[in-house]
């Protein structure tokens, strides 16, 4: 069965570095990745998707790669603000289902 | 902007009852999902629901489980006979329409369900 994992459970990043998060996946290649934030007690929300003849994704401070040869997709926030702690998650999909890992808390550090 | 609406916030049940959990999903998607979310775990997929039947579900929704679109706007999710681990956040999602991945979920705030 398919299995995402991601990096770490937590991440303290200085505010202003750029924050990087890793999600590693096996058996097969999605033919989407995305990565949702999610706030405590919250649902997720939507960040970026990347599909998988696109090697590199942006949105304003948000950028997303995806190697389907490493089967490894990373999430880069970059000028890092406090406001941007929280839960990411990656997912990915097939037919109509998600499959969510388990997520990396981001800290970022004042 | 349009966004998923449950009901209720919080549900408290006991071990055996029935549940019904509702949702509003956005009024012109096609596709409408539900998710759970054991406290301190990951959120996990439970079932998809196009054209008025399920299109996918995993292994965790089985007989107990039951989806439902009663009218033109609810999306229900019914536990016929709670257990203790069925105590979770279970969250709502609705997309366009495109499926299989291309378009994006929107999520409710979640219910969160505890059984006694």
């Amino acid at each position: 069965s398919q299995k995402i994992e991601q990096n770490s459970e937590a991440l303290n990043i200085q505010e202003g570095k750029t924050a990087t998060l890793t999600c590693n996946y096996t058996n097969y290649s999605p033919a989407y990745l995305q990565w949702y934030r999610q706030d405590p007690g919250r649902g997720p929300v939507f960040l970026l998707l990347i599909r998988e003849n696109e090697k590199e994704k942006r949105k304003e401070r948000l950028k997303v790669t995806f190697d389907t040869t490493l089967k490894q997709s990373l999430f880069h926030i970059t000028a890092s603000q406090p406001a941007d702690s929280a839960t990411y998650l990656c997912a990915l999909h097939r037919d109509d289902k998600i499959i969510f890992g388990k997520g990396t808390r981001l800290h970022i550090l004042p | 902007e349009p966004e998923v609406t449950q009901t209720p916030s919080h549900q408290v049940t006991q071990m055996g009852q029935e549940v019904i959990l509702r949702c509003v999903p956005i009024s012109n998607h096609l596709y409408f999902y539900w998710y759970r979310q054991i406290l301190g775990q990951k959120v996990e997929f439970l079932v998809s629901f196009y054209n008025n039947e399920i299109s996918e579900k995993s292994e965790i929704f089985d007989d107990q489980f039951s989806v439902e679109r009663p009218d033109g706007s609810n999306f229900t999710l019914k536990i016929r006979s709670t257990k203790l681990e069925d105590s979770a956040m279970y969250f709502c999602a609705s997309s366009e329409g495109i499926g299989q991945g291309g378009d994006t979920q929107y999520f409710g705030p979640g219910t969160r369900l505890t059984v006694l």
